[in-house]
């Protein structure tokens, strides 16, 4: 059974504090994503990462990096977080190939106060 | 930019009854897909419709797409309390093969 497993469910942090989210994925999967998910906004991609090492920005990465060290972990930086990051984070994978799937984890709750 | 908006944007029936989601999106593309997401859970692929295809079955889900009207719907048919979850469509337009676009999803409750 496919699995994309993120390290935390809900974390609570202070503003400027350094968050790292973790996304591993066991499906041998090349591409992983980061959304964020906000009520009324739906699901925004932040970054994404189609090969160990490589990564691409999405729609809104400003406050945000990634790293793809391992090819089955994904990770989410905030640098300096900031209370508008307060949200719930999204990472899925999917093969390289066409059908356009993706896997997801459960999520993980960021509360920045 | 989001390139697919679900109506309604919330939905409540009876169990037993049928309910349909639409999708509207904005550019062409290469496939649109359905998701659910039961509260505070992440999402689950329900169904992929490509671009050349009108209508695709699985169980209780019919999906349409119609590429004229840059429109899909979801009908979900004797629903159950159990379906209750927001739906999400999600589009992907080719080019790159990594990205999906998703709409702000539509609430359903189906009450017993």
């Amino acid at each position: 059974d496919v699995k994309v497993t993120q390290s935390s469910r809900y974390l609570v942090k202070r503003t400027g504090e350094k968050v790292f989210l973790e996304c591993v994925q066991d499906m041998d999967h090349e591409n992983m994503f980061w959304y964020r998910q906000d009520p009324g906004l739906g699901l925004r991609l932040i970054y994404f990462s189609y090969d160990v090492k490589m990564k691409e920005k999405g729609d809104i990465p400003e406050g945000y990096s990634v790293s793809r060290e391992k090819k089955e972990r994904f990770s989410l930086i905030l640098e300096s977080a900031s209370t508008n990051q307060t949200s719930m984070y999204l990472c899925a994978s999917k093969p390289r190939r066409d059908t356009g799937e993706l896997f997801f984890g459960e999520g993980s709750r960021l509360t920045v106060l | 930019s989001q390139q697919g908006e679900e109506d309604p944007q919330a939905l409540s029936i009876q169990e037993g009854e049928n309910a349909t989601m639409n999708c509207s999106y904005k550019t062409s593309i290469n496939n649109l897909q359905w998701y659910r997401q039961n509260s505070g859970r992440g999402l689950v692929h329900l169904i992929l419709i490509r671009s050349n295809e009108r209508e695709k079955h699985s169980g209780r889900l019919r999906v349409t797409l119609d590429t004229s009207k840059k429109s899909s719907s979801l009908l979900i048919t004797a629903s159950r309390a159990a379906d209750t979850a927001s739906y999400f469509c999600a589009t992907n337009s080719g080019g790159s093969n990594y990205k999906l676009t998703f709409g702000k999803g539509t609430l359903l409750t189906v009450n017993p």
